[in-house]
């Protein structure tokens, strides 16, 4: 079965500051997808990220740094120097080839950055 | 402008009343799916469609049908809606689900069964 847990329902930090958002998944498949996706307030989701299994390399894209590690079957979403625009409900999701077409969200971690 | 519409945006309706939301999109992707979301619970993924005639059930299908007549048109069916189906739907489109591309999401239609 595949799954993906966010256990961090809600996280609140000061402008500047840094966070990270954790995502652990369980999956038996050697072949899956990775992603992250962005709800601001206003209720859209956005697409962040995709990383396939094969690939650990870390990425960075401007403030945002995403750590994959297979051997704890993680797939870390970092912030840095956190906006006030950032506050939002981030959601990491996995999908799997072997076993069918499905795609797997967590439950979501709500990020509120203070000013 | 490439887009997936959702109608309706809000819908209020009673218990066992047929309904149909509608979702479309413009950018020719094969791969179209549907979800809701619920407070705690995240997005739950309902029915998703490979291609036109190709359905298959995800992980909270009873009480939901669709159908993929078209490559651009994906709707969801209520036949008889029930309270527990209170909730935030969204569609989703992706090029293809075999390299799982990234899904384009809709705005949401929030729905409430009394």
């Amino acid at each position: 079965a595949q799954k993906v847990t966010q256990a961090q329902t809600e996280i609140s930090v000061v402008e500047k500051e840094d966070v990270t958002l954790d995502c652990v998944y369980e999956t038996r498949d050697t072949t899956y997808y990775l992603f992250w996706y962005k709800q601001p307030p206003s209720g859209e989701l956005v697409f962040l990220i995709r990383r396939n299994s094969f690939d650990e390399q870390n990425e960075i894209s401007g403030r945002y740094s995403w750590n994959f590690q297979k051997s704890t079957s993680s797939f870390n979403f970092t912030i840095t120097a956190s906006q006030v625009v950032d506050s939002a409900v981030y959601f990491c999701a996995l999908s799997v080839t072997n076993t069918g077409n499905q795609f797997y969200f967590g439950t979501g971690t709500s990020l509120t950055v203070i000013p | 402008e490439a887009q997936v519409t959702q109608n309706p945006r809000y819908l209020i309706t009673v218990t066992g009343k047929k309904l149909t939301v509608t979702c479309s999109q413009n950018m020719n992707h094969e791969y179209m799916s549907w979800y809701r979301q619920d407070p705690g619970l995240g997005l739950r993924q309902i029915y998703y469609s490979m291609n036109v005639e190709v359905t298959d059930k995800g992980d909270v299908p009873e009480g939901y049908k669709v159908s993929r007549k078209e490559k651009r048109n994906f709707p969801l069916i209520l036949e008889s809606p029930s309270p527990n189906q209170t909730s935030l739907y969204f569609c989703a489109s992706s090029l293809s689900a075999g390299r799982r591309d990234e899904q384009y999401f809709g705005p949401g239609t929030r729905l409430t069964v009394t």
